[in-house]
């Protein structure tokens, strides 16, 4: 079952604009929350996370919010670049830290 | 959507025995093959990319002779940790890709323990 949803597969937006990714998560027991950013031939690489105990992380242009009554988490990227352009995966982990990934969004920025 | 089967679930081994896991593309042809080693709320580790019919390529670090990556068909792709040892002990995930321009589709991860 699929208990990490991503339910845009692309999102397009311009040079200088806000990109908001959308993640959705059916496990109550998830505590810890994770987002990767994943380049053609290349491995995700870790971008920002969140504790369950948060609803807001911030790291420079990125920040991540996290609604946990509605079971749902976005990553704001601002402003939008160029280099940005990329596969992003949202994924979320138990106590087990087990991994659940979503099926990703890819982001396409234009200049 | 694209369905990546990945089995076992969890599995606990001896010191010295192997470990195989499967990972299999359910309703498209995964060309492609990644394998990672996830540790505790830390990035994943890109442990090597396979080719279906192809030698995998093995990031650095990564002992091919240890983890043994076979991807015969379109539809999987195996990992094998041969003469496992407890601080092989971790979450091992793939991840699929079908043609290029398609995406990326996770599997659901293998804990294994090894005692």
């Amino acid at each position: 079952d699929q208990q990490v949803k991503q339910n845009s597969p692309s999102l397009s937006v311009q040079e200088g604009r806000i990109s908001i990714l959308n993640c959705d998560y059916t496990n109550s027991m998830f505590d810890y929350f994770l987002w990767y950013k994943k380049y053609p031939a290349e491995g995700p690489t870790f971008l920002i996370s969140i504790s369950s105990i948060k609803d807001k992380n911030e790291d420079g242009r990125f920040t991540v919010f996290l609604n946990k009554s509605a079971k749902h988490l976005s990553l704001h990227i601002v402003p939008s670049q160029p280099g940005d352009s990329a596969v992003y995966f949202c994924a979320a982990t138990d106590n087990n830290n087990d991994m659940r990934f979503g099926a990703g969004t890819r982001l396409t920025v234009k200049p | 959507g694209a369905v990546v089967s990945q089995h076992p679930s969890r599995v606990i081994c001896k010191s010295g025995t192997s470990v195989k896991i499967e990972c299999r593309s359910l309703d498209f042809q995964a060309t492609t093959m990644f394998w990672y080693r996830q540790f505790p709320k830390k990035s994943l580790m890109l442990m090597a990319t396979s080719n279906e019919g192809s030698k995998a390529t093995y990031e650095q670090g990564v002992e091919k002779d240890k983890f043994l990556i076979n991807h015969a068909s379109l539809t999987l792709s195996t990992l094998t940790v041969t003469s496992a040892h407890p601080e092989d002990s971790s979450f091992y995930i793939c991840s699929a890709r079908g043609t290029a321009g398609s995406g990326y589709t996770f599997g659901s991860g293998t804990r294994l323990t090894v005692v």
